[in-house]
C-alpha cells in the first residue's frame, strides 16, 4: 500500500527555467494538497485540489505558479520562470475526503534555484 | 503571529524523560494534527483530535485540546533518541469547502543519550 509518491526528490533549476513538481496521491485518495516549507519554517498552504478541479488556491503566489490534478496522472505543481526564493521544499498531502479527514503527506521535493 | 504556533521552540532533554509541546491557535477549528519531521524529511502524521475531544493517546504520545484556550499540548512519554525531530501542529479550520491545514512553525526536539 504505497503512501503518498513525490518525484523528483530533489531538483535544481537556473534562474528563469521551469520547474516541474510531480504527485500520486495515495490509492483512492481524491483530494490533493500542496504545502510549501522555507528553511527552518512550518508549511504554507498554496492549493488544494480534486480531480479536474482546482478548490482552493488562495496560498498559491499570483504569478508563475500552476497546479492541475487530471482525470488521469499525478497532480502537477508548475513553477516557470524560478527565482531564488522559490527554493523551499514542496510537499504534497492527501486525503480521502475532506472535512476532518487526516492529510497523507509524501516525502518532498526539494528545489534549488541557482 | 500566525494561526499555530508552538512552544518551546527547541526542546533538548534526555534518552527516558517526558517531553511536552505546547501550541496556540487563533481560530476555531475541526480538528488538531500533530506531525512529526525528521531532518530533511516528509511529515509523519502522529495523532489528530478533534474540537469535540479533550484527550486522546496513542502508544507514547498524549494530546490534550482545550478549545476555550484555542490551545493543545503534546507529550511523549518516555522519550527515545528516535523521538529527535521537529514536530508541528496544525490546524483544520475548514470553513466551507477547503481542508487547508495551518502549521505553527515546529518545536525542535533533541533527545540525548
Amino acid at each position: 500500500n504505497a503512501g503518498v509518491m513525490q518525484n523528483p526528490r530533489h531538483l535544481v533549476r537556473r534562474r528563469g527555467q521551469e520547474a516541474r513538481l510531480r504527485c500520486s496521491p495515495m490509492k483512492g485518495h481524491s483530494h490533493v494538497y500542496w504545502y510549501r516549507q522555507l528553511p527552518e519554517e512550518g508549511l504554507k498552504f498554496m492549493v488544494y485540489l480534486q480531480k479536474e478541479n482546482i478548490i482552493d488556491e488562495s496560498g498559491m503566489p499570483k504569478e508563475r505558479f500552476s497546479a492541475e490534478f487530471p482525470k488521469e496522472g499525478p497532480s502537477i505543481l508548475r513553477i516557470q520562470q524560478v527565482v531564488r526564493g522559490d527554493s523551499a521544499a514542496y510537499f504534497c498531502a492527501s486525503s480521502l475526503g475532506q472535512g476532518t479527514d487526516t492529510q497523507y503527506f509524501g516525502p518532498g521535493t526539494r528545489l534549488t534555484v541557482l | 503571529s500566525q494561526q499555530g504556533e508552538e512552544d518551546p521552540q527547541a526542546l533538548s532533554i534526555q534518552e527516558g524523560e517526558n517531553a511536552t509541546m505546547n501550541c496556540s491557535y487563533k481560530t476555531s477549528i475541526n480538528n488538531l494534527q500533530w506531525y512529526r519531521q525528521n531532518s530533511g524529511r516528509g511529515l509523519v502524521h502522529l495523532i489528530l483530535i478533534r474540537s469535540n475531544e479533550r484527550e486522546k493517546h496513542s502508544g507514547r504520545l498524549r494530546v490534550t485540546l482545550d478549545t476555550s484556550k484555542k490551545s493543545s499540548s503534546l507529550l511523549i512519554t518516555a522519550s527515545r533518541a528516535a523521538d529527535t525531530a521537529s514536530y508541528f501542529c496544525a490546524t483544520d479550520a475548514n470553513h466551507g469547502t477547503a481542508s487547508k491545514l495551518t502549521f505553527g512553525t515546529g518545536t525542535r526536539l533533541q533527545v540525548t543519550l
